[in-house]
């Protein structure tokens, strides 16, 4: 089954870009990956889905057009440009694998995203 | 408004059992699987298990196989997660999650605000 790695940290300055990477390990680079926003003392919130080819699907429910995915090698990517206030709190990825029975969901460690 | 609302977390000593639950509403229960994802205070996410539309695909991840049974009552629009033989490291949130789709494969497109388990003595 994939592994999925995350930064601890990131941080940018009100209205700046910020980008978080989540990287898949070797052998799984064609797998797409899920991101999640979690709020501080809220649960986690779709975000969107990417795979090498940039965005798979569409935008979760309220997630703004500031949001943008790419997907490269065994890395994905989550740009948050013009960052607001409203954007801090703890980023996961994660993965699917496997069907049925057989069915695993893994997460990353998460990255927490402070605005300066 | 999809809205997913978790019950049942409490203080629980080790070894005994508790059951949480989830109603869900704002869309149609039985066109999605169910999913159970828990967090440490402080930590990552920890995906648990999930259920199909129809109960007929369950999943478990191995740190909670053979102790943990997860079912639903799609009249009820409920889902609901048995914990046995409970231990110190299940202490976390627990968060119910909808499926993208009707089986379990994917992601999880709306998500709970979550119930606390705490396992102490």
């Amino acid at each position: 089954q994939p592994v999925v790695t995350q930064p601890p940290s990131a941080s940018a300055s009100l209205g700046a870009s910020v980008t978080l990477t989540c990287t898949l390990n070797s052998g799984y680079s064609n797998y797409i990956v899920a991101w999640y926003q979690q709020r501080p003392g809220k649960g986690p919130r779709f975000v969107m889905r990417v795979a090498t080819g940039g965005i798979v699907g569409s935008r979760g429910e309220g997630i703004p057009g500031r949001f943008s995915v790419l997907g490269s090698g065994l890395n994905r990517y989550l740009t948050i440009k013009n960052i607001q206030e409203e954007d801090e709190g703890d980023y996961h990825c994660g993965a699917d694998h496997g069907d049925g029975s057989n069915f695993v969901y893994v997460f990353g460690p998460g990255t927490r995203v402070t605005v300066l | 408004e999809v809205q997913l609302v978790e019950s049942g977390g409490r203080l629980v000593q080790p070894g005994r059992t508790l059951r949480l639950s989830c109603v869900a509403s704002g869309f149609t229960f039985h066109n999605h699987a169910i999913h159970w994802v828990r967090q440490v205070p402080g930590k990552g996410l920890e995906w648990v298990s999930g259920i199909s539309w129809n109960s007929a695909s369950i999943a478990y991840a191995d740190s909670v196989r053979g102790r943990i049974t997860i079912s639903r009552d799609n009249a009820r629009n409920s889902v609901y997660l048995q914990m046995n033989s409970l231990k110190p490291e299940d202490t976390a949130f627990y968060f119910c999650a909808r499926g993208a789709v009707a089986t379990i494969e994917y992601f999880f497109e709306s998500w709970g605000q979550g119930t606390l388990v705490t396992v102490s003595s």
